[in-house]
């Protein structure tokens, strides 16, 4: 079964600093990679995902993310985060098929202070 | 016109009593879940329908039971609720890759 580890906790920037989350993902065969946030109060979101083609993806809000294959890691990166990008990500993988199933990370608290 | 809708945002109810939660689609997907998010916002999957029918149903007590009766209606039924039970927990439902969360719905037992 899949398995995905955030390495962070909680990690708490300044506005305009820039932002990378870690995650790995286990699993032997082919995987689809989710990033989702949740905005306090809120439900969660896509930000990006990966399927097949460039292992670099872009989503909303000027975030994008690196699928490295060798190192079963799909990290998140932003060069300068905002104050508003304070929120809970999560990680998740999905084996794909039509049986769909997300595998959650346990999330990362993302604090912005102005 | 909300993609998924919970209802209710949220439940208080004291321990032992029987709770439902609804949930509505109007995507038009087959495959709708409900997720369990708790205190540690660790998400997890409970069960997932597929045109009405069950397809995953992850290790969870008996007391959950989840009903079907159209492709856009998951609802899940708690019997005998217990302190563990509280979280918060997602509907979500998809057509081949993408998920659609619906608000969460956020059940304390007292």
């Amino acid at each position: 079964a899949q398995s995905v580890s955030q390495h962070n906790h909680h990690v708490i920037l300044s506005e305009a600093a820039s932002l990378e989350l870690g995650c790995n993902y286990s699993y032997g065969g082919t995987v689809n990679l989710f990033w989702y946030v949740q905005y306090p109060g809120q439900h969660l979101q896509l930000l990006l995902k990966y399927f097949s083609g460039d292992p670099l993806v872009k989503g909303i809000k000027g975030f994008e993310a690196e699928f490295i294959k060798s190192k079963f890691s799909f990290n998140l990166r932003k060069p300068s985060v905002q104050w508003s990008d304070t929120a809970e990500y999560f990680c998740a993988v999905s084996t794909g098929g039509s049986n769909y199933k997300l595998t959650f990370g346990k999330g990362t608290l993302l604090t912005v202070n102005p | 016109d909300t993609a998924v809708s919970q209802t209710p945002k949220y439940l208080v109810t004291q321990m032992g009593n029987d709770k439902s939660i609804k949930c509505e689609q109007n995507l038009g997907h087959d495959t709708m879940y409900w997720y369990k998010q708790d205190s540690k916002k660790f998400l997890k999957i409970m069960f997932s329908y597929n045109n009405k029918e069950l397809i995953i149903n992850e290790t969870v007590p008996n007391r959950f039971s989840p009903k079907s009766p159209d492709k856009a209606h998951l609802n899940l039924h708690i019997n005998s609720l217990e302190l563990g039970d509280s979280a918060v927990y997602f509907c979500a439902s998809s057509l081949g890759d993408r998920a659609f969360f619906g608000q969460g719905t956020r059940l304390t037992v007292v």
